[in-house]
């Protein structure tokens, strides 16, 4: 157990809804790191808070956005849901320190129908 | 885009045998990750190695990185059935606005009893 949490486990959705997504931080971790795995493929990253500000995006469109509070957990939202955004949702709490590893939680399975 | 590259894709073996997975990368890093995943569930640390560093044990586990060819590997000795799972390296380039990483497609290792 990585003391990381997300919820909720399992989602399905239907094409053009919304969703929010939510992970609550290891405790001591001020930086969160949400990641998107489909199936059979490694994680990709989408983006990063630290201290409550996006520090950092990969190549994903402005649909994924991202919040982190002052208790350090953080939501990934999705607008207008695509069937191509079915995938494991995966959250990393870390430190800021040079060689920080990354805890990951136990993930939410998006299915978009 | 993936940066790594896991070879081989998938590795069979015995148990009581020893499972060696290799990663290649393209960029520069700052360090290396090797992560566990079992069935789709949340991403497990194995190892972390820093870019100045050859050699990592922990455990069954032996890492080696060689930053000149930009590769790494993983050793598993002595594997267990309860081995089996993905085995994912990561990159991380960390600059100056914190780590992301950068995972590879994976090797899923079975370890047969």
């Amino acid at each position: 157990e990585t003391g990381v949490t997300q919820s909720p486990t399992h989602l399905i959705k239907t094409r053009g809804q919304q969703v929010t997504l939510r992970c609550s931080s290891q405790s001591g971790h001020n930086t969160v790191s949400w990641y998107q795995q489909a199936l059979g493929q490694g994680p990709q990253f989408i983006f990063q808070y630290y201290r409550e500000e996006e520090n950092g995006r990969g190549n994903f469109p402005p649909r994924f956005s991202g919040l982190q509070f002052p208790n350090y957990s953080s939501e990934l939202n999705v607008n207008a849901l695509e069937l191509d955004d079915s995938a494991l949702y995966l959250c990393a709490s870390s430190g800021s320190g040079s060689y920080n590893e990354q805890f990951f939680g136990p993930g939410t399975r998006l299915t978009v129908l | 885009s993936q940066q790594g590259e896991e070879d081989p894709q998938a590795l069979s073996i015995q148990e009581g045998e020893n499972a060696t997975m290799n990663c290649s990368y393209k960029t520069s890093i700052n360090n290396l990750q090797w992560y566990r995943q079992n069935s789709g569930r949340g991403l497990v640390h194995l190892i972390l190695i820093r870019s100045n560093e050859r050699e990592k044990h922990s455990g069954r586990l032996r890492v080696t990185l060689d930053t000149s060819k930009k590769s790494s590997s993983l050793l598993i000795t002595a594997s267990r059935a309860a081995d089996t799972a993905s085995y994912f390296c990561a990159t991380d380039a960390r600059e100056t606005s914190g780590s992301r990483l950068t995972f590879g497609e994976g090797t899923q290792l079975t370890v047969n009893p």
